[in-house]
Order: C-alpha cells, then sequence, then structure tokens
C-alpha cells in the first residue's frame, strides 16, 4: 500500500510570511496527526482529525497555526504568521483508528515530513 | 521530570556490536511503540508491544509492565542502523502518546 504523502519536503521562508503543508494518509485510515518536531525533541502533538472532525487540538498554537480535513482523507496545515521558533519538522501520520477504547491501539503510519526553516 | 526517559541520549558503537537503548517512562500504558527517524526522514514504526517481547530480524523490543520499563536491542549492528530511535508509549487515562526525546544512534564501519 503507498505510504503517506506530504508536501513539500522543504521549505524555507521569512518571519510573518505564511506557509501550508499538504499531507495525503494512507487508504482507508480514519485517523490523521499532525506533529511539530523541532531539532533534538521528540515530536509534539498539533491536531488529530478522527475522519474530518477534530479529536485534539490543545497544542495547537489557534492564534497563528490552522489545519482542516474537509473530506476526512487528506489534510493541510497552515501557518500564518510564522515566528522564528516554528522552525522545524512537521510530520504526519495517519492510522486506521486511534483513542478507540475496544480493540486496542493501531500503529500509525509516517510521512516523510515537511522541514521548514524561517528566517 | 518527563513522563518517557530515554537513555542513552546518545551512542556511538563499532558495526557488529550489540546495542541496548532503554526507555523508562512513570504513567500508566496500554502500550508502548519504538520507532526509528533517519536524518531528514520521516518516522518509521518498529514495534508496537502491550507485553513480553517481540523481535524483527536484527531487533528486539522487551517491555516490563511491572518496572515502567522497555529496552530495544539491535544484534549485530551496522552502519545502516544509524538513526534516532524514539521511545513513544500510550496513557492509558486517555489514550495520548507521549514521546520520548530519542537517543541518537551511530555505527561507525
Amino acid at each position: 500500500e503507498a505510504g503517506v504523502a506530504q508536501s513539500p519536503r522543504y521549505k524555507i521562508i521569512e518571519k510573518r510570511q505564511s506557509v501550508a503543508f499538504w499531507c495525503n494518509p494512507i487508504s482507508g485510515h480514519a485517523t490523521l496527526y499532525w506533529y511539530q518536531q523541532i531539532l533534538g525533541q521528540g515530536p509534539k502533538l498539533l491536531i488529530q482529525f478522527q475522519n474530518n472532525g477534530v479529536v485534539d487540538d490543545s497544542q495547537l498554537p489557534k492564534d497563528r497555526f490552522s489545519a482542516e480535513r474537509l473530506k476526512g482523507v487528506d489534510s493541510t496545515l497552515k501557518i500564518q504568521p510564522a515566528k522564528l521558533e516554528d522552525s522545524a519538522v512537521y510530520l504526519c501520520a495517519s492510522s486506521r483508528n486511534g483513542g478507540e477504547k475496544t480493540g486496542g491501539i493501531y500503529e500509525q503510519y509516517f510521512g516523510p515530513g515537511t522541514r521548514l526553516t524561517v528566517t | 521530570k518527563n513522563e518517557v526517559e530515554q537513555s542513552p541520549q546518545n551512542l556511538t558503537a563499532q558495526e557488529g556490536e550489540f546495542i541496548t537503548i532503554n526507555c523508562s517512562y512513570s504513567v500508566g500504558i496500554s502500550a508502548l511503540h519504538w520507532l526509528q527517524q533517519h536524518p531528514g526522514g520521516g518516522i518509521v514504526s518498529l514495534f508496537m508491544l502491550s507485553s513480553g517481547k517481540k523481535k524483527h530480524g536484527r531487533l528486539i523490543a522487551t517491555i516490563n509492565i511491572q518496572e515502567k520499563h522497555s529496552s530495544l536491542h539491535i544484534t549485530a549492528s551496522h552502519p545502516r542502523d544509524s538513526a534516532v530511535y524514539i521511545c513513544a508509549v500510550v496513557r492509558d487515562s486517555n489514550y495520548q502518546l507521549i514521546w520520548g526525546a530519542g537517543t541518537k544512534l551511530i555505527i561507525k564501519p
């Protein structure tokens, strides 16, 4: 099966500019995650979608970050305006299911990530 | 104190050596992931454990639920094993994934 697709792979922007990332999850995966990984740290969950609904966005800086998954398939993450501290790798992941009690926990499949540099 | 601690943070070894990376956690969990991240690349899930031991090729993962500890072992290490290895646990109270900071492994030929 095809993996999680992300684009672009690399992006360099100046602070105060806007940027958008795109993710296409594995076909049939209901749950989609966006993570931010700053160099030297583990990933931090920004937002989790179940189909086209938001399950968890508690760590999303909503004053500048937004995400949508309108048709329950692919998703976009936007930053407007960008700050220097937004420089990180943005990872998208998908799973068959997530956060459900029955049936246990399903593995997440990760995309290649988008490396953002804000100058 | 972080809820997931990995050790060591950095590890350099010679090709062929047996490698052990440790993960300790302080919360109740329903599962634990070991993942691999190559420089500039995405993350690959290696194992998901809830008890006991799993083996895949030269990789072995073990978990001791009572001691809240897991280890990832690599036998006959090879330079292509060089990567960051990340431990992540699924908190059983809300199924939130909590990530360790990762262990950077370098295998020299």
